[in-house]
């Protein structure tokens, strides 16, 4: 079993629509980190997260440490918004989840 | 544009070969990391570089290598390549060396092994 699992594998939503993309992981971490890649490959870091909740425009992330859990949510999609979301954990470096692959039509 | 460079962008190479991917990080970041990212493994942590010293070690092969030069651009040597080495070489950087500090990627260096 991975240690950072992502749900769902794959996601496709109509424009507008409320998105969330889970992320649970089964060892002690002191951060997570949220990452989107671009169709064409490249990476950018959306947040980093140890406690709480943090918003940036349109999205939304949360953690509960307790839990094990983290959450990636899009408010009001765009077709623009399609990219492979992906969760990452810190504990001595960064283990990385799977990857959600998300496509937001028009 | 993150601001950290990698050349080249792609690279086509023969099994057994050796090449050199490289970085430039982010004017005054002095943190380097390595990844890989494969079709079957995900993306995977290799290597962290902090001011020219190793700072901690993911899974790299012994195959692989890496160091960071004074003006702190690293490079990662990738020896005896197999088919298995195509990959997305990405780096990234940070200011400093903490895990808990956001980091900056690269677009990537595509490996294809042929």
């Amino acid at each position: 079993k991975n240690e950072v699992e992502q749900s769902p594998q794959n996601l496709t939503a109509q424009e507008g629509e409320f998105i969330t993309i889970n992320c649970s992981y089964s060892v002690g971490i002191s951060a997570l980190h949220w990452l989107q890649q671009h169709p064409g490959g490249g990476i950018v870091s959306l947040f980093m997260l140890s406690s709480g909740k943090k918003k940036h425009g349109r999205l939304i992330a949360t953690i509960n440490i307790q839990e094990k859990h983290s959450s990636l949510h899009i408010t009001a999609s765009h077709p623009r918004d399609s990219a492979v979301y992906i969760c990452a954990v810190i504990r001595d470096d960064m283990r990385f989840g799977a990857g959600t692959r998300l496509t937001v039509k028009p | 544009d993150s601001g950290v460079t990698q050349t080249p962008k792609h690279l086509i190479t023969a099994t057994g070969q050796r090449v050199t991917l490289r970085c430039s990080p982010r004017s005054g970041d002095l943190s380097v990391y390595w990844y890989q990212q494969s079709l079957d493994q995900g993306l995977q942590f290799l290597i962290q570089y902090y001011n020219g010293e190793e700072r901690a070690k993911g899974n790299i092969l012994e195959r692989f290598s890496a160091q960071q030069f004074p003006d702190l651009h690293s490079e990662l040597n990738l020896s005896s390549l197999e088919l298995g080495d195509s990959a997305l070489y990405f780096c990234a950087s940070s200011v400093d060396g903490g895990w808990n500090t956001e980091a900056f990627f690269g677009q990537g260096t595509r490996l294809t092994v042929v």
